[in-house]
């Protein structure tokens, strides 16, 4: 297996655009978390996924995120607009139940 | 509610030395705990974990740690440092083995000294 596979790994954009990062989980895996990693807050878990039914959302910080998951295989974080302060590298980590997460290599998005 | 707190955000030692990376927890319930390392540029990798069997847990690359409910501690330990050891080290809480819902401390920067 592949492992979980984030795409791209380096986003560079404007203040006010649109972001999308995306991740695949490993096959199989049930669960699905979408972390922000930044040297202030460390890693904050944004939101969650059992069976692509989104579970907990408290850690999404506003309303210009969102995080879909279409199907089992893949699942988007959207940031629209887009500021400096949501610069951070984004992880994407998968779990099946008892297996502990595997983390994909992560996001480093800067706003500029 | 559960938590971690990570005492030193940077240890060094040298290469050879013994390490010693301490975690904390703070639970409610019965907790499993896990300690991730994150290389550069890289994503966590579970070292190991606690799911309530034997207290003492063998992990990767000859880390250990021991779960101690009296102390609320589950401090990491390798006994001997490489230098391909120096990376960010996470300790995490949950209340289930399942872990669908990860609590995770704020790292501890650890760095190896010829």
């Amino acid at each position: 297996d592949a492992g979980v596979i984030q795409s791209p790994r380096h986003e560079v954009t404007e203040m006010g655009q649109e972001v999308t990062l995306r991740c695949k989980p490993i096959s199989g895996h049930d669960y699905l978390f979408w972390y922000r990693q930044t040297m202030m807050r460390g890693l904050e878990l944004l939101i969650y996924f059992n069976n692509n039914v989104p579970i907990d959302d408290s850690g999404m910080p506003e309303d210009r995120f969102s995080a879909k998951m279409p199907n089992a295989s893949f699942s988007t974080l959207k940031i629209q607009p887009s500021e400096p302060r949501d610069s951070a590298v984004y992880f994407c980590a998968s779990s099946l139940m008892g297996a502990g997460y595997t983390f994909g290599s992560g996001t480093r998005l800067t706003v500029v | 509610a559960q938590s971690v707190t990570q005492l030193g955000s940077h240890v060094s030692v040298s290469e050879g030395a013994l390490v010693l990376l301490r975690c904390n927890y703070s639970s409610s319930v019965p907790p499993y705990l896990f300690w991730y390392v994150q290389y550069p540029n890289q994503g966590l990798q579970l070292l190991l974990k606690y799911t309530s069997a034997a207290t003492l847990v063998k992990g990767i690359n000859g880390f250990e740690a021991e779960f101690k409910k009296s102390e609320t501690s589950f401090h990491l330990t390798k006994p001997s440092a490489h230098m391909s050891d120096a990376a960010e080290y996470f300790c995490a809480v949950s209340d289930r083995a399942g872990a669908n819902n990860l609590f995770f401390g704020t790292g501890t920067r650890l760095t190896v000294i010829p």
